[in-house]
Formats: C-alpha cells, sequence, structure tokens
C-alpha cells in the first residue's frame, strides 16, 4: 500500500519560475492538505480539500494554487517562485478530519535562488 | 486564534531516561489532539487523544489528555536513540485540519 506519494523529492527553482509539486493517495480519502515546514518550525496550512472538486485556504495560501479534480490527487501549484517559498512541503490526507489521523507523504525539499 | 504550544523546545538527555513532553493548545471546537513523531522525512502517527483521563501507551511510550487544563503529555520511558526526533504535537478542531505546534527536539545520547 503506498499511502500518500509526493514527488518531486527534491527542487532547485530560480526566482520567477512555476512548479507543480504532486501528491496522489491511494486510500480513498476525502481529506487531503498541503503543508508547509520551515527550519525550526511547525507545520504550517497552505490549502485543504475535503472532497474533489472542493478546496480552501489555509493559514499560508498566499503564492500558491491547488486544484482537486479526482478523490487521489491534489497538485499544489506555484507561480512566480521567491527565495520565502523555500521550504519543505508535505501533503497529508485522512479519511475523516479529527477523527481519524493524517497520513504525511515524505515531503518535497524546495529551494528557490 | 487556535493556538498550540509545546515545552520544552529541544531536550538532550542520556539513554535510559524518562522523558515528558508538554502540548497546551487552545482551539475552536475541539475534537482530538493528536502525537507525531519526526525524524528526517514526513511526521508518523503516534496517538490520538479524543477523551481526559484516558492514558494511551504504545510500548514505551504513553500520553495523556486534560481537557479540563486544555494540556497533554508524552512521555517515553527508557529512552534510546532511536527516539531521537521532533515530537509535534496537533489539535483536530472544527477548521477541517489540524493545527500544529512547533515540536519538541528530542536528542538521546548513548
Amino acid at each position: 500500500n503506498a499511502g500518500v506519494t509526493q514527488t518531486p523529492k527534491f527542487r532547485i527553482l530560480k526566482i520567477g519560475q512555476s512548479m507543480t509539486l504532486q501528491c496522489t493517495q491511494d486510500m480513498n480519502h476525502n481529506y487531503m492538505y498541503w503543508y508547509r515546514q520551515d527550519p525550526g518550525m511547525g507545520l504550517k496550512l497552505i490549502y485543504y480539500s475535503v472532497g474533489a472538486g472542493i478546496t480552501d485556504k489555509g493559514e499560508v495560501p498566499n503564492g500558491y494554487n491547488v486544484s482537486r479534480s479526482t478523490t487521489e490527487d491534489f497538485p499544489l501549484r506555484l507561480e512566480l517562485a521567491a527565495p520565502s517559498q523555500t521550504s519543505v512541503y508535505f501533503c497529508a490526507s485522512t479519511s475523516e478530519t479529527g477523527i481519524q489521523p493524517q497520513h504525511f507523504g515524505d515531503g518535497t525539499r524546495l529551494s528557490i535562488l | 486564534e487556535d493556538k498550540v504550544v509545546q515545552s520544552p523546545l529541544s531536550l538532550v538527555v542520556h539513554e535510559g531516561d524518562t522523558v515528558t513532553l508538554n502540548c497546551s493548545y487552545e482551539v475552536t471546537n475541539f475534537r482530538s489532539l493528536l502525537w507525531y513523531k519526526q525524524e528526517k522525512k514526513a511526521p508518523t502517527f503516534l496517538f490520538m487523544l479524543t477523551s481526559s483521563g484516558i492514558e494511551k501507551k504504545s510500548g514505551r511510550l504513553s500520553s495523556i489528555l486534560d481537557k479540563k487544563e486544555l494540556f497533554s503529555i508524552l512521555n517515553i520511558t527508557a529512552t534510546q536513540t532511536g527516539d531521537s526526533a521532533v515530537y509535534l504535537c496537533a489539535t483536530g478542531g472544527g477548521a477541517n485540519n489540524l493545527f500544529f505546534g512547533t515540536g519538541t527536539r528530542l536528542t538521546v545520547i548513548p
């Protein structure tokens, strides 16, 4: 069982470039989340989705966009990358938020230079 | 505003010691409190607590929740070097997501 899979694992971008971080889960979970984790800090929620076609902003959504066209996939798009977006990005999913634990992918380490 | 505060921020102990990690919270429509262990990659789930006073145990790790005082503790007995990690506390409330603390970095010295 693969769980939550994130690609790529590492990426270096130049300022102003765009990219999409991929996240897919095979547990048929409705709830999916994108977090970023800066060095020495906890996880901050960027966007989340409660089901296909439904997304909402989290705590730090500026500079990011998401879509949820299927239950399995929840890509995160960075437009016009900035150095402040250098971070580790985690995708997570759960069957029922607040009741069941979230399962995390291994993360994408992104550097903006 | 939802808030989760963990203490201490970091802790260095010797193998065999017992440690207690603290998590206090303020969250709207509290549903659960979760503990995760994070080594080099993704956080891995340890415990979910929803009721006060009921201890959850897994081997040398245990945790308990006090909903009146709004805190939880994570105990690790007979620590091993493999326990070295960042321990994250998170609360699940009514906002369809988890709110994380900044974590406690535990280092266990042989």
